[in-house]
């Protein structure tokens, strides 16, 4: 199976920058997704990573360390707006490679303040 | 405009019937997936698909069911087996490298 590890809750000041954090143990690792979810709404997609390194889109960045298995999504200039559950989900190979599993960390809530 | 989309958004159902919640997307994309969402809780996968006429067990399958005739569909059934059936069913549709998630369906079994 996967381990997917975040912090549950994290608390930011508008204007600021925040680093939300995703560990993983898995075996066939093949790429790592970020969502953020508003209360009582679906996720919606921020990024994806395969290959190690930063991709950037605006405000929000994402890194990923294959060898360390870890992710992080940074939002910078936080709005009031950005207050929201933040999803790490990895996707690893099935059998024969054609099948491809995808599996959600727990979320992290970040709360923005003035 | 390319999307998916889950019907209904909110469903009420008695204890002991079965009920199937749909998913269609556009999108072109070969991978559907369903997940469940109880409050506080992250997403946990129900069932996924990659191929039409194919899926495999998530990790709580147990009290569900799919079916995958088209490409554009992957509707599932929660029948009178689930035991908790009361949560938040999102359908997501992968593509490489994007993404997208349906609007969500609310079922309370009461």
């Amino acid at each position: 199976g996967q381990n997917i590890d975040q912090p549950t809750e994290m608390t930011a000041t508008e204007g600021a920058i925040v680093q939300i954090n995703c560990t993983y143990q898995t075996s066939g690792f093949n790429g790592l997704f970020w969502y953020q979810q508003h209360a009582g709404e679906a996720p919606t997609f921020l990024s994806y990573n395969v290959l190690d390194g930063l991709e950037e889109k605006g405000r929000f960045s994402s890194f990923l360390s294959r060898s360390k298995g870890y992710s992080y999504l940074l939002l910078k200039e936080l709005q009031m707006k950005d207050s929201a559950s933040y999803l790490c989900a990895v996707r690893v190979k099935g059998r024969g490679g054609g099948y491809q599993k995808v599996t959600f960390g727990i979320g992290t809530k970040l709360q923005v303040i003035p | 405009d390319g999307g998916i989309t889950q019907s209904p958004k909110y469903l009420f159902r008695k204890e002991g019937q079965n009920v199937t919640l749909s998913c269609e997307q556009n999108l072109n994309h070969d991978a559907m997936y369903w997940y469940r969402q109880d409050p506080g809780q992250g997403l946990r996968l129900i069932y996924y698909s990659q191929i039409v006429n194919d899926f495999q067990k998530g990790d709580i399958a147990e009290g569900y069911s799919v079916s995958r005739e088209k490409k554009e569909s992957f509707p599932l059934t929660v029948t009178s087996a689930q035991k908790n059936p009361t949560a938040f069913y999102l359908c997501a549709s992968y593509g490489i490298p994007e993404a997208f998630f349906g609007q969500g369906t609310r079922l309370t079994v009461v």
